[in-house]
């Protein structure tokens, strides 16, 4: 039982490359999150999907995509990487509703050179 | 707008100590809130939770206290560790299904 899974853990682009990350959970929860993190600030939320089949924008979805691809996998599409996406990005997986105890990856660093 | 904030971005306390860390938050409608820990490198990882019907849940050296009337929320620790070091984040949950977090607040644990 793993938990969350990110894939890859590091990752330098250089500016206007695209890719994407990936995530997987083996906790069976319906609700999955991508956030990033920049040095000295919480966590951010990108985009998130309530629901297989669903996804909707968070606080800061510019310049990215997302696709749930079934209930297990949802990755994050950054199709023309610029320095302003220098983070830390951590997916989550999480129970939804009101009491929403969401469980995080390890995080994938990303440099945008 | 929603935020959720801590009092103090650092708090350095001596090993052995008790640590108590300060969160405020701005959403009278949030029912529920969640403390992580998140060590250098590393995801958040959960601590203890608190529904808005309770004042004060107790876990394994950790407490967190909850006054709805000022909007404040607080984690202690008891008989604080080296390991105890790290970020802490406190996140309320406003009935979206998503949490909001604040910035953080850095424990330095002092030998």
């Amino acid at each position: 039982n793993a938990g969350v899974t990110q894939t890859p853990k590091f990752q330098v682009l250089k500016t206007g490359q695209s890719m994407t990350l990936q995530c997987a959970q083996d906790m069976n929860h319906n609700s999955m999150y991508w956030y990033r993190q920049d040095p000295g600030m919480g966590l951010r939320l990108i985009y998130y999907s309530a629901s297989e089949g669903t996804t909707d924008k968070g606080e800061v979805p510019n310049g990215y995509n997302v696709s749930r691809l079934n209930k297990r996998e949802f990755s994050l599409r950054l199709e023309s990487a610029a320095p302003s996406q220098t983070s830390v990005y951590f997916c989550a997986g999480g129970l939804g509703g009101v009491y929403n105890e969401q469980f995080f990856g390890p995080g994938t660093r990303l440099t945008v050179l | 707008g929603e935020s959720v904030g801590l009092h103090l971005p650092t708090l350095s306390v001596q090993e052995g100590d008790n640590s108590i860390i300060n969160c405020a938050y701005s959403n009278s409608a949030s029912d529920y809130f969640i403390w992580y820990k998140q060590e250098s490198g590393k995801g958040p990882q959960f601590i203890i939770d608190i529904r808005s019907n309770m004042d004060k849940r107790q876990g394994q050296r950790v407490t967190v206290l909850l006054n709805k009337t000022v909007k404040h929320l607080s984690l202690q620790i008891a008989a604080t560790q080296p390991g105890d070091s790290a970020v802490y984040f406190c996140a309320d949950s406003p009935g979206t299904g998503k949490l909001i977090f604040g910035q953080g607040t850095t424990l330095q644990v002092k030998p």
